[in-house]
């Protein structure tokens, strides 16, 4: 099956840097990335996502990469702000008779006031 | 409209007691899957609803584990003779198909169980 692997496990960045999480993913039937933030104490929330066709996507403050030859995708947090401290999860997910997602471990960011 | 919702929100039981976990989706979502989240580690699946029917039970951990859904509707994760190492936060989510290139999973806030 599927396999998602995610670094940092935690990740600590000054108010206003940018944070970079980056996710490796092993079946090249994968064609649908979405990536979760979850807040402490509160459920994990779609933030942003990325299909297989596409390289980059823009949201604001928020991009994501993805290289499909490498089976690797990233998140690009711009100008954090302390209410971007939470844990990120990617996932992959392969097109079939059902979506099931498989989510990497989690990468805790602070963001440092 | 809802959200998705569980209950109970926090379970206290002892070892080798049966707890039963409940799910309600969001209201016409035919998808829902239930997962597990240890203190500090990522999100474990369990098992995936289409309907009522199950087509992918592979993340249950034994037999201990069992989910039923019924009227395309409610959902709900049983766990027999629990063990201390089931102590965790269990998530369901729901989306609207689950077949789709694009199908944002919405969570409920969870149930944290803690076995004695």
């Amino acid at each position: 099956g599927e396999n998602v692997e995610q670094h940092p496990s935690t990740l600590s960045v000054q108010e206003g840097d940018s944070a970079v999480i980056k996710c490796t993913y092993s079946d090249s039937a994968s064609n649908y990335f979405p990536w979760y933030k979850q807040e402490l104490g509160k459920r994990p929330q779609l933030i942003i996502d990325i299909r297989s066709n596409v390289g980059e996507k823009k949201d604001q403050r928020i991009a994501v990469t993805l290289n499909k030859t490498a089976k690797h995708f990233s998140l690009h947090i711009t100008e954090t702000q302390p209410e971007d401290s939470a844990v990120y999860f990617c996932a992959a997910s392969i097109s079939g008779g059902y979506q099931k997602v498989t989510f990497g471990i989690g990468t805790k960011l602070q963001v440092i006031p | 409209g809802a959200g998705v919702s569980q209950s109970p929100s926090n379970k206290v039981t002892e070892k080798g007691k049966d707890v039963e976990l409940r799910c309600d989706p969001i209201s016409g979502h035919t998808a829902l899957y239930w997962y597990r989240q240890s203190l500090g580690q990522g999100l474990e699946f369990l098992i995936y609803f289409q309907g009522n029917s199950a087509p992918d039970k592979s993340g249950l951990p034994s037999d201990r584990f069992s989910a039923e859904r019924t009227g395309g509707s409610v959902s709900t994760l049983t766990i027999q003779r629990t063990q201390q190492e089931d102590s965790a936060v269990y998530l369901c989510a729901s989306s609207l198909r689950g077949g789709g290139l694009r199908e944002t999973q919405y969570f409920g806030p969870g149930t944290r169980l803690l076995v004695l």
